[in-house]
């Protein structure tokens, strides 16, 4: 596509309940990049995947944040059992050919209140 | 530990006039800094991108200077426009790292 997208825009849902967010990045980038963000403060890292690797986790606050990308193209952000210390704008951001000193491209985000 | 900071937080001037937002970082051992555009209920912009080994790097009326040695870089935005109204943000790689260590921001407001 011509950028990020990601889906849905906004997502409301109640404590306990599982969430998926989706990212369909810009095609043909092989890096694709996770990031949650509150207001007023930067994005923080989540996790990384280059095709469909996932190289680095280490930003997932805990066990029920995960995130798949199967098919190298399309991911998924997935929180079981939200809290409302969720609640935050979750981007997405792809790269190629996904080396470091490649800009990022983000989408508009996903803003979830978990109520 | 690398720390980003960003001040000041927010910034008001008239347009038509040159100014300056500041990053500073602790750590010199950078990757590349890049400076970002956010815009309210729209993603992150990516302006400019600066490598360890350049100094400055230009786009139209945006110019943006490193200096690792004092761990600072400028974002320079000539004769603003109230379009230019929005918050911008510095990230840090570090070491071919991929993960991108964030200032807070800075929100400018240009008045018409």
């Amino acid at each position: 596509g011509a950028g990020v997208s990601q889906s849905p825009r906004y997502k409301v849902t109640k404590r306990g309940q599982d969430v998926a967010l989706r990212c369909d990045p810009i095609s043909g980038h092989v890096s694709l990049y996770w990031y949650r963000q509150a207001l007023g403060q930067g994005p923080e890292f989540l996790t990384y995947f280059n095709y469909e690797a996932q190289q680095d986790k280490s930003g997932l606050p805990n066990d029920r944040f995960s995130a798949e990308r199967p098919e190298g193209s399309i991911s998924t952000l997935t929180i079981q059992r939200t809290e409302q210390r969720d609640s935050a704008m979750y981007r997405c951001a792809s790269s190629s050919p996904g080396g470091a000193n490649e800009k990022l491209f983000f989408g508009s985000g996903t803003q979830l209140s978990v109520l | 530990k690398q720390e980003v900071t960003q001040i000041p937080a927010a910034l008001s001037v008239p347009e038509g006039e040159n100014l300056v937002l500041n990053c500073s970082f602790t750590d010199s051992a950078i990757y590349n800094l890049q400076w970002f555009r956010q815009d309210p209920g729209k993603g992150l912009t990516s302006l400019l991108l600066i490598q360890s080994s350049q100094r400055e790097q230009t786009s139209g009326r945006l110019n943006a200077s490193l200096d690792k040695s004092s761990g600072r870089s400028t974002l320079y935005i000539a004769a603003s426009q109230p379009g230019d109204s929005a918050t911008y943000l510095c990230a840090i790689t570090m070491d071919s790292n991929y993960q991108l260590i964030w200032g807070a921001g800075t929100k400018l407001i240009i008045k018409p």
